[in-house]
């Protein structure tokens, strides 16, 4: 069964940058047609997809946060991970790592458990 | 890229069946046939229920079904059930092979 697990800190200073990695287990990150994404989720608020990657490292990302993102891949590792620059307090969310079945930035079919980044001072 | 519109909320009766709608532009919505939709519990990871517009993954309850018209995709869960409230969220590709969401809808069994 593929699990895919959020890690990283839960609270990051204004301007600083958000680090999260996901590490996928029960399956290989480097498996044709599937892309690995982050989606995140405020608190009390909708889903918002920030961007996805293809393991070759192909990468695509939400238009508004284009500027801020960086997702890579360590496939010795089967992990991929997010970087989001110069964070304000609107950044702050659930943030869930998840798998694409054949698509970047729709159809997730397994997803992370979510892990919650809150931006503060 | 702006979010896809979805009725904040809609109710129905057990027994009862209930259509969400998933209205975006020719950019997405319309110009693929790439709309999924989820299930959402508070606290939860949401759910794969749809995909493809209208296939359901396996273990998914024939109960739902999907289907567009032009740029709107619907929802539609018929047999109403008390386990069916939740929030519902669509999510379709975009001709910049991005993904967009939907703002959610909250879906009250009466």
């Amino acid at each position: 069964q593929l699990q895919l697990q959020e890690s990283g800190p839960g609270l990051v200073k204004p301007s600083e940058t958000l680090s999260l990695t996901c590490t996928v287990s029960g399956g290989s990150i480097t498996s044709s047609s599937y892309y690995w994404g982050w989606i995140r989720q405020p608190p009390g608020k909708g889903l918002d997809w920030v961007g996805s990657i293809y393991y070759s490292g192909s990468t695509y990302y939400n238009p508004s946060l284009k500027s801020r993102v960086t997702i890579s891949v360590d496939t010795s590792k089967n992990q991929f991970s997010l970087k989001l620059s110069s964070v304000t307090a609107a950044d702050t969310a659930v943030y869930y790592c998840a798998r694409h079945f054949y698509l970047p930035g729709v159809a997730v079919d397994y997803w992370g458990q979510g892990t919650l980044v809150t931006v503060s001072s | 890229q702006s979010a896809l519109t979805q009725p904040a909320s809609v109710s129905g009766s057990p027994g009862q069946s209930i259509t969400i709608s998933c209205t975006g532009t020719s950019n997405d919505v319309g110009g693929y046939k790439y709309v999924s939709w989820y299930q959402q519990y508070p606290g939860k990871a949401p759910k794969l229920m749809i995909y493809d517009v209208s296939e359901r993954p396996s273990g998914v309850s024939n109960r739902f079904s999907g289907s567009k018209s032009g740029n709107t995709a619907s929802l539609t869960i018929s047999g109403l059930q008390a386990e069916d409230e939740a929030d519902y969220y669509c999510n379709s590709y975009t001709t910049i092979s991005t993904g967009v969401f939907g703002g959610g809808t909250k879906l009250t069994v009466l």
